[in-house]
């Protein structure tokens, strides 16, 4: 099962920054938060990780907070492209099996 | 960029029948995934290789599926028969490796298989 809890469905407008929230109270020391979006029909993306300290990069900001146990994605002017399911991910580092085990995630829509 | 092929990107095919899927990682990377998404829910991991390796395949149904990456690079994914509850996209993902401690893996386009 997943270990992540992330609303169904937000909306967003055009140009605006969009937040979505995920919560994970049960993450362990040693697991990672990933982040993946899914535009229709197409394989996953890899969007952004992070342990502890807030990361950024080209596609997106992640907040994590102190205790870890919720983080927020943010798309910082989001376009339609960025309609998508986003899926927020906690995996352990290292070790011989790396599977994500995906939720069924958050839809994100554009609105123009 | 480099990226994660598969083909075909489609595939129709009729209960009982064999397919087969194909999948190039990203040069380099030592670890292949192979992944199915039914309609509405999130990828499942079906088998994992480190190198030609299987390193997890406890969710394959191996009374159907099978899975090869004889030289450690490409793979393929057999099903054979086919069944209806096969119709799914089937994606492959690769990773540097999975002894790191960050092993990012990066997803291809996946196949779209409909059992007819």
């Amino acid at each position: 099962d997943a270990k992540t809890t992330q609303p169904t469905s937000m909306d967003c407008a055009e140009g605006r920054a969009a937040n979505l929230p995920c919560n994970h109270s049960t993450i362990s020391g040693n697991e990672y938060v990933y982040w993946y979006r899914q535009i229709h029909s197409q394989g996953p993306q890899y969007i952004i990780h992070g342990l502890k300290n807030n990361e950024t990069n080209e596609m997106a900001s992640l907040i994590i907070t102190e205790d870890r146990k919720s983080s927020t994605l943010i798309l910082p002017h989001a376009t339609l492209r960025d309609t998508a399911v986003y899926y927020c991910i906690v995996r352990p580092y290292g070790g011989a099996t790396n599977k994500l085990i995906f939720g069924t995630g958050t839809l994100l829509a554009v609105q123009p | 960029e480099a990226e994660v092929a598969q083909s075909p990107r489609y595939k129709i095919t009729e209960k009982s029948q064999a397919v087969a899927f194909w999948c190039d990682p990203i040069s380099g990377h030592a670890t292949l995934y192979w992944y199915r998404q039914i309609l509405g829910q999130g990828p499942e991991l079906l088998v994992q290789f480190q190198d030609e390796s299987v390193v997890d395949d406890s969710q394959l149904p191996k009374d159907r599926f099978s899975a090869e990456r004889l030289k450690g690079v490409d793979s393929t994914l057999k099903i054979q028969p086919a069944e209806l509850g096969d119709s799914a996209m089937y994606l492959c993902a690769s990773s540097p490796g999975a002894e790191r401690d960050t092993d990012t893996q990066y997803f291809g386009p996946g196949t779209r298989l409909t059992v007819l």
